[in-house]
């Protein structure tokens, strides 16, 4: 109960085009749903985060669309550029006291062609 | 503030030996976590630790070990490597461990077993 889905595996968009990357998630103790952005030989960094008592949080061209009832979320990008071009990983948390662990989906690599 | 830094950055062992890296996270924060990153099992959660003490264990062997000092920094320990500990090794801190807050990563130490 602890996995988390993530597809596509990769994805191939052109300049001004939508990305969309999908997660679903097992466990309905998750509360807390981030998302990052890894850039080769770089660690992951956050992108933007969701709450499960929000359906939709937009941070400039990044939302994150979020169905509690289907358990499912997923990541938009607006008019994706070539410098978007990264693996997106999705994750789970929950709060409890012994600790925060994120529980990541299998990545996506992103290509954005200019 | 300085971001999560990691040494060494580049390792490489044989099988059999051990390992020590080390990490130090964003000056105030108190919880540090290890994850393993391979293309084939992606993201994986090793250990967290918070005020010295580890507060949460992943689905690792006991050749995989942590600590963290007074000062936050921490050191994870890999005994008897194996080929398959080839891996990018991260850590990320946070100033909590309430599993809702965000998590830094540092660039990673890139660990290869021969």
């Amino acid at each position: 109960q602890q996995q988390v889905k993530q597809s596509p595996q990769s994805l191939i968009v052109q300049k001004g085009g939508i990305s969309i990357i999908n997660c679903a998630y097992e466990n309905t103790a998750f509360d807390y749903f981030p998302w990052y952005q890894q850039f080769p030989g770089k660690g992951p960094a956050l992108l933007i985060a969701i709450r499960p008592d929000v359906s939709e949080k937009k941070e400039g061209r990044f939302t994150i669309s979020f169905n509690k009832s289907a358990k499912q979320f997923s990541l938009h990008i607006m008019d994706s550029q070539p410098g978007d071009s990264a693996t997106y990983f999705c994750a789970a948390s929950r709060k409890e006291t012994s600790g925060s662990r994120l529980t990541f989906g299998e990545g996506t690599q992103l290509t954005v062609n200019p | 503030k300085a971001g999560v830094t990691q040494t060494p950055r580049y390792l490489i062992k044989t099988r059999g030996q051990q390992v020590t890296l080390s990490c130090s996270p964003i000056s105030g924060h108190r919880s540090v976590s290890w994850y393993q990153q391979t293309p084939g099992q992606g993201l994986q959660f090793l250990f967290e630790y918070f005020s010295e003490t580890q507060r949460n264990k992943g689905n690792f062997p006991g050749r995989f070990s942590g600590r963290q000092f007074s000062n936050s920094r921490s050191e994870m320990n890999v005994s008897t490597l194996e080929l398959g500990d080839s891996a990018l090794y991260l850590c990320a801190s946070s100033p909590r461990a309430t599993g809702q807050e965000t998590q830094y990563f540092g660039p990673g130490t890139r660990l290869l077993v021969l």
